[in-house]
């Protein structure tokens, strides 16, 4: 979507190697979130980021790490990655903590560990 | 713990056919309700709903809340194959670190055949 890039667009990877997906954004949103979508689940939460160095884990945070040290990247990175990492990853963007404008998403990654 | 209900999971219907998609939730501090439509990448926006019995409405799509019985229900008349996507119910929450993070439920599979 325009505003907001993620790379790479697909990743296949040994397991136990480190992973690390990028989101760029070029609209100065404060907040920026990271989802993994998986058949049966919908989006699931992993971590999000309220302002540059400031960021907190979501519900499946377990195995990734994240970093913002610039308001238009953040960084999502898989440390060891396993199979069960295996996912759809989104990153997505919103202008302020009131969700009345809702988000605007990347395109999304679909990495595999194999 | 905060959770989002979707019923049906899948749905098949013939082109010109009404369909009504469900969304119950369960969260602490709700603030609004929002609904997505994917098609094969990214989530778009279709609504926002913060207001029990105010019927949001685009073209053949509506939708509405009710804050009591906590759901809420997209409508798609007169189908088309277009509207073939995964639909996706989100909650947001008020205040505190919530940080406009959004709960997702496990989104609709629809499917219109010509």
């Amino acid at each position: 979507d325009a505003g907001i890039t993620q790379s790479p667009r697909h990743k296949v990877t040994e397991t136990g190697t480190p992973v690390t997906l990028r989101c760029h954004q070029t609209e100065n949103h404060r907040y920026m979130y990271w989802y993994r979508q998986d058949p049966g689940h919908g989006l699931r939460l992993i971590h999000y980021s309220y302002g540059v160095k400031d960021t907190d884990k979501g519900e499946v945070s377990d195995g990734y790490s994240v970093s913002r040290s610039k308001t238009e990247d953040f960084l999502l990175t898989l440390e060891s990655a396993t199979s069960s990492q295996t996912s759809v990853y989104f990153c997505a963007i919103s202008e302020s903590s009131r969700d009345s404008l809702g988000y605007t998403f990347g395109s999304g990654t679909r990495l595999t560990v194999v | 713990e905060d959770k989002v209900v979707q019923s049906p999971l899948s749905l098949v219907v013939h082109e010109g056919d009404t369909v009504t998609l469900n969304c119950s939730y369960e969260v602490t501090n709700f603030r609004s309700l929002l609904w997505y439509k994917q098609e094969k990448k990214a989530p778009t926006f279709l609504f926002m709903l913060t207001s029990s019995g105010i019927e949001k409405k685009s073209g053949r799509l509506s939708s509405i809340l009710d804050k009591k019985e906590l759901f809420s229900i997209l409508n798609i008349t007169a189908t088309q194959t277009g509207d073939s996507a995964i639909y996706l119910c989100a909650v947001g929450k008020a205040g505190g670190t919530s940080y406009g993070k959004l709960t997702f439920g496990q989104g609709t599979i629809l499917t219109v055949h010509p």
